[in-house]
């Protein structure tokens, strides 16, 4: 069954630093990736989705995130964060078009001034 | 175009008891799953259901149960409440399932078993 590691369970960035959260999956094929962010008492919004194509992808709120196939990575950047950045970002896998998502622990990003 | 609609917001049971979430798909979506978000164990998958059938299911016990209606808004019962079962339970809907895109959350249901 396919996995996913978030290494890192709490960040603090300082505002306008650069950022970038760090996604591992488990699992024989490419699989689909996405990040999700949740701010305090909300549910879950997507920030961007990886499918096929183009490694490197653009979402939401300026976030990027860069498959490597040969890491099994899928990590999320940000050039600039912003203090409303601060929340909990999860990564999920999908292995098929009908299975569920599996979803890592979660990072909790903490921005300071 | 309204989202994903999760009722009630909070609530609080006592061990032994059993509670009825509902969630209110955006309209169209066919797909709705149900999550339970802990601190300890995170977001774990308990079902899936697509045009009022179960079409994926997680790995709890029976006394979790879902169904879905032909408008497609969903319940979900838990039976005999346990501490353990304290959690926020998400519901996400989408088109069709995974390959259509996203899935699009509701704000979540907050359980809490006394």
């Amino acid at each position: 069954a396919q996995s996913v590691t978030q290494p890192d369970i709490h960040i603090t960035v300082s505002e306008g630093a650069s950022l970038e959260l760090r996604c591992n999956y488990s699992y024989g094929a490419t699989p689909y990736l996405f990040w999700y962010v949740q701010s305090p008492g909300q549910g879950l919004q997507l920030l961007l989705k990886y499918f096929s194509g183009d490694t490197l992808v653009q979402g939401i709120k300026g976030f990027e995130a860069e498959f490597k196939r040969s890491q099994s990575s899928f990590n999320l950047r940000k050039p600039s964060v912003h203090w409303s950045d601060a929340a909990e970002y999860f990564c999920a896998v999908g292995i098929s078009g009908n299975t569920p998502l599996v979803f890592g622990k979660g990072t909790r990003l903490s921005v300071i001034a | 175009k309204a989202g994903v609609t999760q009722t009630p917001r909070y609530l609080i049971k006592t061990r032994g008891q059993q509670v009825t979430l509902s969630c209110s798909p955006i309209s169209g979506h066919r797909s709705v799953s149900w999550y339970q978000q802990t601190p300890g164990q995170g977001l774990q998958f308990l079902f899936e259901y697509f045009s009022e059938t179960q079409r994926n299911k997680g790995n709890f016990p029976g006394r979790f149960s879902g169904r879905q209606f032909s408008n497609s808004r969903s319940e979900m019962n838990v039976s005999t409440l346990e501490l353990g079962d304290s959690a926020l339970y998400l519901c996400a809907s989408s088109l069709s399932g995974l390959k259509a895109g996203e899935l699009f959350f509701g704000e979540g249901s907050r359980l809490t078993v006394l």
